[in-house]
C-alpha cells in the first residue's frame, strides 16, 4: 500500500503572499490531519478532517484553513504568510471505524516552508 | 486539558544496548491513547507502538516495548538491542479515545554508538 503523500516538498515564499499544500492519504484512510513542526514550538496540531468534514481545530489564526476532498486528499492554505510560518507541515492520515474513532497516524514526509 | 512531557532533551547509548525514552502524561481524561513516533533526520515522522489506557499488557512491537505505568501516568519506550539506524528523535504522543488531535511532547534525540 501507498503511504502518505505530500506535495510539495519544499516551498519558499515571500512574505503576504498564499500557499496551498496537498496531502494524499493511505488508501482507505479517511482521517487527515496536519500539524506545524517548527525548532520553537515543537509539533502542534492546526487541524482533522473526516469525510470532509473539519473536526478537530488547534489554536492557530485564521489564515489557515483547510478542507478534505471526497476522495479523502486534503489540501491546507496558509493565507498572508508571515517569516514565523516557516516550518515543516505534516500531514497524517489514519484508518477509521464506522463511528469514526479514528487509530494511529501514519505521516507523510512533510512540506518545508520557508517564508522570506 | 493534555500534557505530554518527555524530560530528555539528549541521550546516547551503545549499539546493541537496551534503552529507555522516559515520557509521562497528564490527562483528565479516562480513555485515551498513548503512541511513540521516530523522527531521522529526513523528517518523517514514523509510528512505533501505541497503547491505549485500558490495555492491561504493555504493548509490544519488535525490539520496542512500551512500559506503561498508569497511575503514575508513565508511558516509557523500551528499545532493546539498540542499532546505529536508531539513532533519531523520539516523540511521545497521546490523544483522545476517539483519536485524531495528537499532543506530542518535545522529543528525545537518540544517538546509537557503534
Amino acid at each position: 500500500k501507498a503511504g502518505v503523500t505530500q506535495t510539495p516538498r519544499y516551498l519558499i515564499k515571500t512574505r503576504g503572499q498564499q500557499v496551498t499544500l496537498s496531502c494524499s492519504p493511505i488508501s482507505g484512510h479517511r482521517s487527515v490531519s496536519w500539524y506545524q513542526q517548527t525548532p520553537g514550538q515543537g509539533l502542534q496540531f492546526l487541524f482533522e478532517y473526516f469525510s470532509e468534514t473539519q473536526r478537530n481545530k488547534g489554536n492557530f489564526p485564521g489564515r489557515f484553513s483547510g478542507r478534505q476532498f471526497s476522495n479523502s486528499r486534503s489540501e491546507m492554505n496558509v493565507s498572508t504568510l508571515e517569516l514565523g510560518d516557516s516550518a515543516l507541515y505534516l500531514c497524517a492520515s489514519s484508518s477509521t471505524t464506522n463511528s469514526g474513532r479514528s487509530y494511529e497516524q501514519y505521516f507523510g514526509p512533510g512540506t518545508r516552508l520557508t517564508v522570506t | 486539558a493534555q500534557k505530554i512531557t518527555q524530560t530528555q532533551p539528549g541521550m546516547f547509548v551503545q549499539e546493541k544496548e537496551a534503552v529507555t525514552l522516559d515520557c509521562t502524561y497528564d490527562t483528565s481524561d479516562q480513555s485515551y491513547g498513548l503512541f511513540w513516533y521516530k523522527q531521522p533526520s529526513s523528517g518523517e515522522m514514523i509510528f512505533l507502538i501505541y497503547q491505549g489506557s485500558y490495555d492491561e499488557q504493555n504493548a509490544t512491537e519488535g525490539r520496542y516495548s512500551l512500559n506503561f505505568q498508569k497511575a503514575r501516568k508513565s508511558a516509557n519506550l523500551v528499545i532493546s538491542a539498540s542499532q546505529l539506524g536508531d539513532s533519531a528523535m523520539y516523540f511521545c504522543a497521546m490523544s483522545r479515545h476517539e483519536g485524531g488531535k495528537l499532543i506530542f511532547g518535545q522529543g528525545t534525540e537518540l544517538s546509537v554508538k557503534p
